[in-house]
């Protein structure tokens, strides 16, 4: 159980389009769903965190009119890149914990197998 | 500011051994720390949880301590096999959305 599906896998577009990316969980319910971004040879680095049914919650330094955020049923979260560059190009990953937030807040985080963004 | 570092970026040992990662951090005190495993190209698994009162935790092959004076924790494989071969991660965290991730220790089991 507790499958995260992330859908692109991989995605190839041009400098100045949009890409959306989906996160959604097959088996539970998620009202806090989380975004990163990895560099090669380094550490998930966490670039919001998306609440169903309200805005998101932006990390310092990532611009929140770059990555829109949507987190519109208990199921699905989606992040769009928006007027890609190529300094854009990473490997973005989703994750979800089952449960709800003050009953769960140490359980695991159930990871989608990440969306690999170049941008040419 | 808050640091976490695993102790290296690679380790290679040979099937059979022991593989033991470390994770220490700084300016933190987590309530809990977790171990997760990442193949290349793909998200990453969790492993183990151990929480701030508790000193070990074990799994199978796999075993954790967490030490909160030396702030350090880590993680062993016991009798390890090439297809423990991955990248480790560790996480803290203090509440549901403050969890943080370390860069990762990639782990090399030879036959």
């Amino acid at each position: 159980g507790a499958v995260v599906s992330q859908h692109p896998s991989r995605v190839i577009c041009k400098s100045g389009t949009s890409v959306k990316i989906e996160c959604r969980s097959l088996d539970f319910q998620a009202t806090t769903m989380f975004w990163y971004r990895q560099f090669p040879k380094q550490s998930l680095m966490l670039m919001a965190t998306s609440n169903e049914g309200s805005k998101a919650t932006y990390e310092q330094g990532v611009e929140k009119d770059k990555f829109l955020i949507n987190h519109a049923s208990l199921t699905l979260s989606t992040l769009t890149v928006t007027s890609a560059h190529p300094e854009d190009s990473s490997f973005y990953i989703c994750s979800a914990r089952n449960g709800d937030t003050f009953s769960s807040y140490n359980s695991p985080l159930h990871f989608g197998n990440g969306t690999r963004l170049t941008v040419t | 500011s808050q640091k976490i570092e695993q102790n290296s970026e690679a380790l290679n040992i040979q099937e059979g051994k022991t593989a033991t990662l470390t994770c220490n951090y700084t300016n933190y005190s987590p309530a809990y720390l977790q171990w997760y495993r990442q193949d290349p190209g793909r998200g990453p698994v969790f492993l183990l949880l151990i929480r701030e009162n508790e000193k070990e935790k074990r799994k199978e092959r796999l075993k954790v301590t967490f030490d909160t004076t030396l702030k350090q924790s880590l993680f062993h494989i016991t009798a390890s096999q090439p297809a423990d071969s991955a990248t480790y991660l560790c996480a803290l965290g203090r509440n549901n959305n403050d969890m943080r991730f370390g860069a990762g220790t990639r782990l090399t089991v030879k036959p």
